[in-house]
Parts: structure tokens; C-alpha cells; sequence
């Protein structure tokens, strides 16, 4: 189940089940969005991207949603391993010229076998 | 493995120290980019460098000099810091981060800095 814990959110799942993990983005002027994974000790890794002028897209076992009515992203995982634990977060660019991405909070997904 | 490298991988310094982080990528990137992220926080911008100039300073203290001595590296100078700038630092590159073209930037494993 999905659980908002002191620090961040926290998605635990079986391993096989498909996760979704959800954003909120701020800023309606927003034209390009990136999901990236983290885990413990490295880097964000980019998992997958969209542009405002599109509302799926989807890459090997991941597919992210975009609904700009409401601000909403989204990150499907499907047949989450446990490999996939890790802290995700979204990121959201303003077409200001330059890639500036302002990251989310973060959800971290706990998979067990 | 990353294609963006960054040293060292931790550091720890005094307050009255001076020390510097490194970052390189070879990737033909014009576009790059200093982080810092707290421990369960997201990363927060620092600078960017675009095309070897500064293009942004997200109101920074002086006590980190970012410093882009070719479009392919990016060092971040340190001196006089305090325990609160304890951190993680993250450097980025993105191939070209103009226009409606935005490209994703693409992150080193950063440098686990301890501030005493």
C-alpha cells in the first residue's frame, strides 16, 4: 500500500505487481517533464520523458501519463522486480531556455520478493 | 556506470578549509549544471553553465565559486563552509538546454560532502 511516512512517500508492492507512483507538478507554464530513479548512493537516473503536447508515453516496462488539466503525472512500473526499489522522483522543466528541472518530493518504491 | 564522473566521492573538510569538486563528461554536452541534495530531499539547483558561461545562479553564497574551465568540465570551489552546506552534490550535463528542445540532463553519482 501507499503510505506518507515523517519523510518521503513510501509505495511498497510485491514483486510482480505493476506500481504506479504519482506527482503533483506546480507550474502550468511546464512544457517537459522527466521521471528519475535514485537509489541509494548514486545519481537520479533518467527512466523516461514527455513533452506538454503529449499525454502518454511509454518505454520498456514503464509508461508515464500526463494530465495537464489537473497537474498530474504519472509512473507505471509493470512487473515491478526488485531491482526497481529506489526513490523516484518527477521533474518538471518551464521553457525558460535553459533545462532547469525543478524535482518533486520523491516517492520512495520498496519491492519485496 | 554513469557517463557524467564526479571527484572525489566523499569529502570531509573543516570550516576553514578550501577544497574543490570536479565533474566531467565527454559526451558533447554544452549544457551543465551544479545540484545539491539533502538527505530524503529532492536535488536543488544550483548553477548552470551554458556554453562555458554562467547563465544561472540560484542566489548562492559566495562560499561556492562554480568555475567551467571547458565545455567539458565543471568544478565547484569551496571555502569557509558551514556544517548546514553538508550535502550531497550532484553535477548534470544536458546536451543542449535551449528552446522548446529541452534534453534531459544526465547526472554523476556526486560527491557526499561532511562539513565539521
Amino acid at each position: 500500500g501507499e503510505s506518507v511516512g515523517l519523510h518521503l512517500p513510501t509505495l511498497s508492492v510485491q514483486e510482480g505487481d505493476n506500481s504506479i507512483i504519482n506527482c503533483a507538478y506546480s507550474n502550468s507554464a511546464s512544457d517537459y517533464f522527466i521521471w528519475y530513479k535514485q537509489e541509494s548512493g548514486k545519481g537520479p537516473q533518467f527512466i523516461i520523458d514527455i513533452r506538454s503536447n503529449m499525454d502518454k508515453r511509454q518505454g520498456q516496462r514503464v509508461t508515464v501519463l500526463l494530465n495537464k488539466t489537473v497537474k498530474h503525472l504519472s509512473l507505471q512500473i509493470a512487473a515491478t522486480q526488485p531491482g526497481d526499489s529506489a526513490v523516484y522522483f518527477c521533474a518538471e522543466n518551464m521553457n525558460s531556455g535553459y533545462s532547469t528541472l525543478t524535482f518533486g518530493k520523491g516517492t520512495m518504491l520498496l519491492v519485496s520478493p | 556506470d554513469t557517463e557524467v564522473t564526479q571527484t572525489p566521492k566523499h569529502l570531509v573538510m573543516g570550516m576553514t578549509n578550501k577544497k574543490s569538486l570536479k565533474c566531467e563528461q565527454h559526451m558533447g554536452h554544452r549544457a551543465m549544471y551544479w545540484y545539491k541534495q539533502k538527505a530524503k530531499k529532492p536535488p536543488e539547483l544550483m548553477f548552470v553553465y551554458s556554453y562555458e558561461k554562467l547563465s544561472i545562479n540560484e542566489s548562492v553564497p559566495s562560499r561556492f565559486s562554480p568555475e567551467c574551465p571547458n565545455s567539458s568540465l565543471l568544478n565547484l570551489h569551496l571555502h569557509a563552509l558551514q556544517p548546514e552546506d553538508s550535502a550531497l552534490y550532484l553535477c548534470a550535463s544536458s546536451q543542449d538546454g535551449t528552446g522548446p528542445n529541452n534534453s534531459p540532463l544526465h547526472f554523476g553519482n556526486g560527491t557526499r560532502l561532511t562539513v565539521t
